[in-house]
């Protein structure tokens, strides 16, 4: 099945620096990659995605770029703010099953 | 327009018990999906219904059951519950169509067995 990792575990960026967050997935089927953000006791919530047959999205301040062949996908935020801390979690999809797989996700802190 | 919303927010149920949680999904999505997650670790995916019927399953134990009713809500199952099964229960819905990949989460339920 599906095994999603992520790096860092933990992040810590100075307010306005850029954050990158790094995932790898195992199963080549996999053809669709959300990104989640969660505040401490919140639900998770998407704040970007894309599909396999495209390389990279950008919303703003934060862009995905997704590699095919390596099977990497990263989120890149910039000119980040105390707001953008939370804990962020990729995931990776074979849509034929509507199974999503998630990343152990990362805890971001942007210290202001 | 209202989100997905989950009830209950908050259950404390002794091991053996057994609980129901349920979930509504965003008006107009078909697909639910309900996850698993433990504090300091990722959703883990539990199921997948879409049209009432089963798409998908995770691994984990025939304890775990779920079903979908003719208006997309849902509800999960967990029998003969184990210390181990407390964690928060997300319910994410979708359109559940080619076109729309989104899962969006309602707010979980707050599940403590002791």
């Amino acid at each position: 099945g599906e095994n999603v990792e992520q790096h860092p575990s933990t992040l810590s960026v100075q307010e306005g620096d850029s954050a990158v967050i790094k995932c790898t997935y195992s199963d080549s089927a996999s053809n669709y990659f959300p990104w989640y953000k969660q505040e401490l006791g919140k639900r998770p919530q998407l704040i970007i995605d894309i599909r396999s047959n495209v390389g990279e999205k950008k919303d703003q301040r934060i862009a995905v770029t997704l590699n095919k062949t390596a099977k990497h996908f990263s989120l890149h935020i910039t000119e980040t703010q105390p707001e953008d801390s939370a804990v962020y979690f990729c995931a990776a999809m074979e849509t034929r099953y509507d199974k999503v797989i998630f990343g152990p996700g990362t805890s971001l802190s942007v210290i202001p | 327009d209202a989100g997905v919303t989950q009830s209950p927010t908050h259950l404390i149920k002794t091991r053996g018990q057994q609980v129901t949680l349920r979930c509504s999904p965003i008006s107009g999505h078909k697909s639910v999906s309900w996850y698993q997650q433990v504090l300091g670790q990722g959703p883990q995916f539990i199921f997948q219904y879409y049209e009432k019927e089963e798409r998908g399953r995770g691994n984990f134990p025939d304890r775990f059951s779920a079903r979908q009713f003719p208006n997309y809500s849902s509800e999960l199952n967990v029998n003969a519950l184990l210390l181990g099964d407390s964690a928060l229960y997300l319910c994410a819905s979708s359109l559940g169509d080619s076109n729309s990949y989104e899962q969006y989460f309602g707010p979980g339920t707050r599940l403590t067995v002791t």
